[in-house]
């Protein structure tokens, strides 16, 4: 089975530009979430993804936005970067059963960390 | 809104010392606790959780106790070796939504 996976690992970029990260879900899995870690603190939520459609979002502008495709892999895009961006950004997938309660686990891949200069 | 607050580190410990690490929550109904550990250059990793109170999640030696009273979900681990030198992360999820909450992290050094 394989897991999480993110590309690329590393990446750097210089203030206005816009940059897209990947992320491939565990097999099996249909949701996918993505979390920007600034240095020293813990993971904040950006967004997720269910079955293709946007299922919740946190406090970031629009600037963020994601795909995720029929395969369940997923993309994050930035625009317009700024130095506060600067970040490791984790993906997050799990598999969601509408039908029961509960919470599933999320399984996190080892992130793409993004330098804007 | 839904917040965590762990105990700032880093926690420096000896060779199986005695981990306390605390965790305090503050949410909306009743949330799923969990600790997620952090390796230098990796991702998180699911170290243990609790889905109702007096719940106590376990794994690797690590215990945590799901306490409603009081809003807390504290690490323990009875004896803990040089390779738990990690940073070790307190979330929170509501069901039915599964946005992680997570608190600031606190780094564990421990030495031989």
């Amino acid at each position: 089975e394989t897991g999480v996976t993110q590309s690329p690992t590393h990446l750097i970029k210089t203030r206005g530009q816009q940059v897209t990260l990947r992320c491939s879900s565990q097999s099996g899995h249909n949701t996918v979430s993505w979390y920007q870690q600034a240095l020293g603190q813990g993971p904040q939520f950006i967004f997720q993804y269910y079955r293709e459609e946007e299922n919740g979002r946190g406090n970031f502008p629009p600037r963020f936005s994601g795909l995720q495709f029929p395969n369940y892999s997923s993309e994050l895009n930035v625009n317009a970067l700024e130095l506060d961006d600067s970040a490791l950004y984790l993906c997050a997938s799990s598999l969601v059963t509408r039908t029961a309660g509960g919470v599933n686990e999320q399984f996190f891949g080892p992130g793409t960390r993004l330098t804007v200069l | 809104g839904n917040s965590v607050t762990q105990m700032e580190g880093p926690v420096t410990l000896s060779e199986e010392a005695f981990l306390t690490i605390n965790c305090t929550y503050t949410a909306t109904g009743y949330p799923s606790l969990f600790w997620y550990v952090q390796y230098p250059g990796e991702g998180l990793q699911l170290l243990l959780k609790a889905t109702k109170a007096d719940d106590k999640g376990s794994n690797k030696g690590f215990e945590a106790t799901y306490r409603k009273e009081t809003t807390s979900f504290h690490l323990e681990k009875g004896s803990v070796q040089v390779s738990d030198s990690a940073v070790y992360f307190c979330a929170l999820s509501n069901t039915g939504f599964q946005k992680l909450v997570f608190g600031t992290g606190t780094r564990l050094l421990v030495s031989p």
